[in-house]
């Protein structure tokens, strides 16, 4: 069974960095196809993709967010790592990482087919 | 960035009937196209990957097609757990990008 859990702080300040860390379980980060991504969601708004990482360690941005994400592998094999530099009250929502399958070693036509619960960040002072 | 386009934003529908929800990109994505669903407060679940492949454990109700930049998510008899918020997703290459997202409401 696959699992996926977010954590950090709930509430940030204006200009401080954030720190997400997502726990997997069920599936190992270093076999072929295998990605974990983030995606947010401000209140009452749509989706939005963030970041990915791959199973070899690749890394991809939102172009918009590009300048101010850092996605990494986390100090356990099973963890992986959002740093988000000068939030922002706009960046409130809420933050959810899943496991991506690529197709083979391809990441194009992939899905999303497990997600975290999700967790809710306000930036406010 | 691939721009997905969603129509409509919302639709009121009852019980049983046939529910069409559209997704047009601004460039062709072959069938690297996924539907999720999401309920309040929880987190989105993934329907239909690469256009029109059912994900395991989801009702044979859900459908979705392709006609080439145009792709149909279809509800044949909606059933009360299926009012929800539902988006679309390219996955023809990165960054992914969603559409804004389709609200079905009980009418």
């Amino acid at each position: 069974q696959v699992t996926l859990r977010e954590s950090g702080p709930a509430l940030v300040k204006p200009t401080e960095t954030l720190t997400l860390t997502c726990i997997f379980s069920g599936f190992s980060l270093s076999t072929t196809g295998m990605c974990v991504s983030w995606v947010r969601q401000p209140p009452g708004k749509a989706l939005e993709w963030l970041a990915l990482i791959d199973w070899d360690d690749d890394k991809y941005y939102s172009t918009s967010l590009k300048t101010r994400l850092t996605i990494s592998k986390g100090t356990s094999e099973n963890q992986v790592v959002l740093t988000m530099t000068n939030m922002d009250p706009v960046d409130t929502a809420t933050y959810y990482c899943e496991r991506m399958r690529g197709r083979g070693y391809s990441l194009s036509g992939g899905y999303m087919d497990a997600w975290g619960k999700g967790t809710t960040v306000t930036v406010s002072s | 960035d691939i721009l997905m386009t969603q129509s409509p934003s919302s639709l009121s529908a009852s019980v049983g009937d046939r529910v069409t929800i559209t997704c047009r990109a601004s460039q062709s994505i072959s069938t690297s196209l996924n539907w999720y669903q999401q309920k309040p407060g929880t987190a989105p679940k993934l329907l239909i990957y690469s256009a029109s492949t059912l994900q395991s454990g989801v009702p044979s109700r859900f459908s979705g097609s392709v006609s080439g930049t145009d792709f149909t998510l279809t509800i044949s008899g909606l059933q009360p757990e299926d009012f929800a918020t539902y988006y679309c997703q390219q996955s023809y290459n990165l960054p992914r990008t969603f559409g804004h997202g389709t609200k079905v409401e009980i009418k």
